[in-house]
């Protein structure tokens, strides 16, 4: 079962370089989500899907874009990275909205920016 | 707008003693609460998840929550802790549209032998 699947799971970048994170999950979820972990701060969403065709800004989407690609991937983009933006990357999915349905997460990407 | 407060960042435990991680909520809607756990160097799991149907809601590995409305509150228990509990967990509300979720900060809990 391979759920949740990120990557890259490791990248390094250098400031002003562009990179995309690429998620896919496998379970026919309608929602997707890309969350950042950094120390003491928990997870700060960035963007979010409800459904197929649409995007919505979280607590945090400057210097992120994103694109539903289809019902299974939802990709976030860094156009010119900052060191600010170092952190753990996680997407997840959930079937219907989380209210009531649960999120499943993948393993996360681990991105350093110099 | 809703949030919630993880009090405490690190709790330590000896094996086999009450596990009890505080959560307090803040919410302009009737809220939907959820204890999620993270072990190290993987994505995030869900233990158990209040949704108005019951106050006291059982999750996964002997964990509960209590729902207390009077007191905002959605403290995440558990009567005797193991070693392979040591991970952070993460409580989250709904936020007030019901499309996405907002964590806490998180707390790390420790379990020594």
């Amino acid at each position: 079962n391979a759920g949740v699947t990120q990557t890259p799971k490791f990248q390094v970048l250098k400031t002003g370089q562009s990179m995309t994170l690429q998620c896919a999950q496998d379970m026919n979820h309608n929602s997707m989500y890309w969350y950042r972990q950094d120390p003491g701060m928990g997870l700060r969403l960035i963007y979010y899907s409800a459904s197929e065709g649409t995007t919505d800004k979280g607590e945090v989407p400057n210097g992120y874009n994103v694109s539903r690609l289809n019902k299974r991937e939802f990709s976030l983009r860094l156009e010119s990275a900052a060191p600010s933006q170092t952190s753990v990357y996680f997407c997840a999915s959930s079937a219907e909205g989380p209210r009531t349905g649960e999120l499943f997460f993948g393993e996360g990407s681990r991105l350093t920016v110099l | 707008a809703q949030s919630v407060t993880q009090l405490g960042s690190h709790v330590s435990v000896s094996e086999g003693a009450l596990v009890l991680l505080r959560c307090n909520y803040s919410s302009s809607v009737p809220p939907y609460l959820f204890w999620y756990v993270q072990y190290p160097n993987q994505g995030l799991q869900l233990l158990l998840k209040y949704t108005s149907a019951a106050t006291l809601v059982k999750g996964i590995n002997g964990f509960e929550a209590e729902f207390k409305k009077s007191e905002t509150s959605f403290h995440l228990t558990k009567p005797s802790a193991h070693m392979s509990d040591a991970a952070e967990y993460f409580c989250a509300v709904s936020n007030q549209a019901g499309t996405a979720l907002i964590f806490g900060k998180g707390t790390t809990l420790s379990v020594s032998s």
